[in-house]
């Protein structure tokens, strides 16, 4: 089955760490690919997305994501992070579930937190 | 500019009731999509609504069903509630169904549904 998967489920950094986390999907054709940040007591909201064109992507809040189609990846980065970035983060894949038609699906998660 | 709101926040229901969650989508929206997030997990796509007909659909039973009205809000129900439907329900809004699926889409704080 099609999937989004997210192998860094916990992840505690000191501030002004880098930072990167994994995606990987398991689908061989054109997708459209989003990282969505939850701050603790906030809303799902998004920090980058990619449908074409370069793939490196730059988002919100210094974040950028790199999209290596070779390697079914859509890696989130960002240089330097603040205790500010303390956060769940979600990719996010559509997926076609036949019929021309296609699912947003998410990966499970991956909480930082930061340390200042 | 208001964004995305639902209602109930918090709500708790017996094995076996019927429960309905409202949603209404941000301003100059016409798309919503409902989702379950399990606790420690990523949303799941239940299904989406996009002029008053469901459009696309995820693996969810049918017992879970929902509606659209004119002014593009969504109510979401779910009959003969089970213990494993405890989670918290998502909505989301966008504006049309692009290609390959969803476009950017913006989150509601949830409704937490506690079955016991």
């Amino acid at each position: 089955a099609q999937s989004v998967s997210q192998h860094n489920h916990h992840v505690i950094l000191s501030e002004a760490a880098s930072l990167e986390l994994g995606c990987n999907y398991s689908y061989g054709g054109t997708v459209n690919l989003f990282w969505y940040v939850q701050y603790p007591g906030q809303h799902l909201q998004l920090l980058l997305k990619y449908f074409s064109g370069d793939p490196l992507v730059k988002g919100i809040k210094g974040f950028e994501a790199e999209f290596i189609k070779s390697k079914f990846s859509f890696n989130l980065r960002k240089p330097s992070v603040q205790w500010s970035d303390t956060a769940e983060y979600f990719c996010a894949v559509n997926l076609p579930s036949g019929g021309g038609s296609y699912i947003p699906t998410f990966g499970r998660g991956t909480s930082l937190i930061v340390h200042p | 500019d208001a964004g995305v709101t639902q209602s109930p926040t918090h709500l708790i229901k017996t094995r076996g009731q019927q429960v309905t969650l409202r949603c209404s989508p941000k301003s100059g929206h016409d798309t919503v999509s409902w989702y379950q997030q399990a606790l420690g997990q990523g949303p799941q796509f239940i299904f989406q609504y996009y002029e008053e007909e469901e459009r696309q659909r995820g693996n969810f039973p049918d017992r879970f069903s929902g509606h659209q009205f004119p002014n593009y809000s969504s109510e979401l129900n779910v009959n003969a509630l089970l213990l494993g439907d405890s989670a918290l329900y998502l909505c989301a809004s966008s504006l049309g169904v692009g290609i390959r699926g969803y476009e950017e889409q913006y989150f509601g704080p949830g409704t937490r549904l506690t079955v016991t």
